[in-house]
């Protein structure tokens, strides 16, 4: 009965490192949502995962950011030569297919020194 | 372009009085429009929400009232406790996009004892 889990909680990193950010969904939620929570800009869509569709990847602020879906259960979202404005709080969500609301985790606090 | 205007950004309210927190969206085509709370440290969950067919949602001590000729919805929380201190989002979506959330940016709900 567990919820969206997120891993890790905390990252810190330095300019220029790549890192992966992990989400596991709700057991049977075929939808799977990045946002990322800034300060002072609120939570904003990255990219999206709906089963075996190509994903909406249109919230991506730049090719440096990428994710994916292996098997249809968990994501990575992987951020390569990170830069101190990619410090962020980065959340998952998943909803189940017919279903409106999107249940989030705890996120990934990423801190780019 | 802000597509979900949320207002005020900081809120404080004695135990027992009524918080309220207004939002204003651009697009015409989102059709669902919930409210999420979230605790520091904590991803956001979702409090109540609705769709334009209706002007007003009651659940509890919380309610949203929607007026779509304005493009406006709000959300009421009556007898609001020092437990409803906490950051609240609107969000609105439309099937169309795959459901994903556009935020407002957030109120931070103060209540005192």
């Amino acid at each position: 009965g567990a919820g969206v889990s997120q891993s890790p909680s905390n990252k810190v990193t330095e300019k220029g490192k790549d890192v992966e950010l992990r989400c596991d969904p709700i057991s049977g939620h075929t939808a799977l949502y990045w946002y990322r929570q800034s300060l002072g800009q609120g939570l904003e869509f990255l990219i999206y995962f709906q089963g075996n569709s190509a994903p909406d990847k249109s919230g991506l602020p730049s090719d440096r950011f990428s994710a994916e879906r292996t098997g249809g259960s968990v994501s990575t979202l992987t951020i390569q030569r990170t830069q101190q404005e990619d410090s962020a709080v980065y959340l998952c969500a998943t909803k189940f297919r017919v279903d409106n609301e999107q249940f989030f985790g705890p996120g990934t606090r990423l801190t780019v020194l | 372009q802000q597509q979900v205007k949320q207002s005020p950004q900081s809120l404080i309210v004695q135990k027992g009085g009524i918080s309220i927190i207004n939002c204003a969206y651009e697009n015409t085509a989102f059709d669902y429009f919930p409210w999420y709370q979230q605790f520091p440290g904590k991803g956001p969950a979702l409090l109540i929400a609705i769709r334009p067919d209706v002007s007003e949602k009651k659940e509890g001590r919380f309610t949203i009232s929607f007026n779509k000729s304005a493009k406006q919805f709000s959300l009421h929380i009556m007898d609001s406790q020092p437990g409803d201190s906490a950051t609240y989002f609107c969000a609105a979506s439309m099937g169309g996009s795959n459901y994903k959330l556009t935020f407002g940016k957030g109120t931070l709900l103060t209540v005192n004892p």
